[in-house]
């Protein structure tokens, strides 16, 4: 399996414009996560899906930021506009939902510069 | 609310020194605890995870942790560092009725050849 596979893996966008981040998680996992890291703040969930359904979206800043999955294979996080205090290295994460060992499978990431 | 905490920010060694860092958490009930590893520009990668039984466990790398339910603490440690075990270390938690990882702030590591 080639694991949790991010796009892009940087970003430079001016403030204001539509960022879009792309997530593929390893097939047959049934939970998505997605979360921000920044040095001030580490480590933050900003949401997560059970099966494609969105299950907890507290985390999620603000009302620019968006998550979809619209299947199993495939999750976007969407923010518009964005701002350069949304720089931030965002990750994806997937895990199964049965015969759980425990653990996320991390993907690589991907950092967006906000101008 | 859940919590996990790691007071060590930023902690410098020398390689074959002994490692600890520690952890410590606030759940009310049944917890889970894991240590994942993030090495310079890479994703984060699970270390070790305690669910129940033996309170000493042992992950990848030499690394072990210890939960320790009347202090409310999982400590990782390492008996001998290494250079290559430069890197940030997060603890985290997860309550039984929430399936999302509460993280830790992180400590990184330096190892000083």
């Amino acid at each position: 399996d080639a694991g949790v596979i991010q796009s892009p893996r940087h970003e430079v966008t001016e403030m204001g414009q539509e960022v879009t981040l792309r997530c593929k998680p390893i097939s047959g996992h049934d939970y998505l996560f997605w979360y921000r890291q920044t040095m001030m703040r580490g480590l933050e969930l900003l949401i997560y899906f059970n099966n494609n359904v969105p299950i907890d979206d507290s985390g999620m800043p603000e009302d620019r930021f968006s998550a979809k999955m619209p299947n199993a294979s495939f999750s976007t996080l969407k923010i518009q506009p964005s701002e350069p205090r949304d720089s931030a290295v965002y990750f994806c994460a997937s895990s199964p939902g049965t015969g759980w060992g425990g653990g996320y499978t991390f993907g690589s990431g991907t950092r967006l510069t906000v101008v | 609310a859940q919590s996990v905490s790691q007071h060590n920010h930023h902690v410098i060694l020398s390689e074959a020194a002994s490692l600890e860092l520690g952890c410590n958490y606030s759940y009310g009930g049944t917890v889970n605890l894991f240590w994942y590893v993030q090495y310079p520009g890479q994703h984060l990668q699970l270390l070790l995870k305690y669910f129940s039984g033996d309170p000493l466990v042992k992950g990848i790398k030499g690394f072990e942790a210890e939960f320790i339910k009347s202090k409310f603490s999982f400590n990782l440690r390492k008996p001998s560092v290494q250079w290559s075990d430069t890197a940030e270390y997060f603890c985290a938690g997860m309550d039984m009725g929430r399936r999302a990882l509460t993280f830790g702030s992180g400590t990184r590591l330096q190892v000083q050849p």
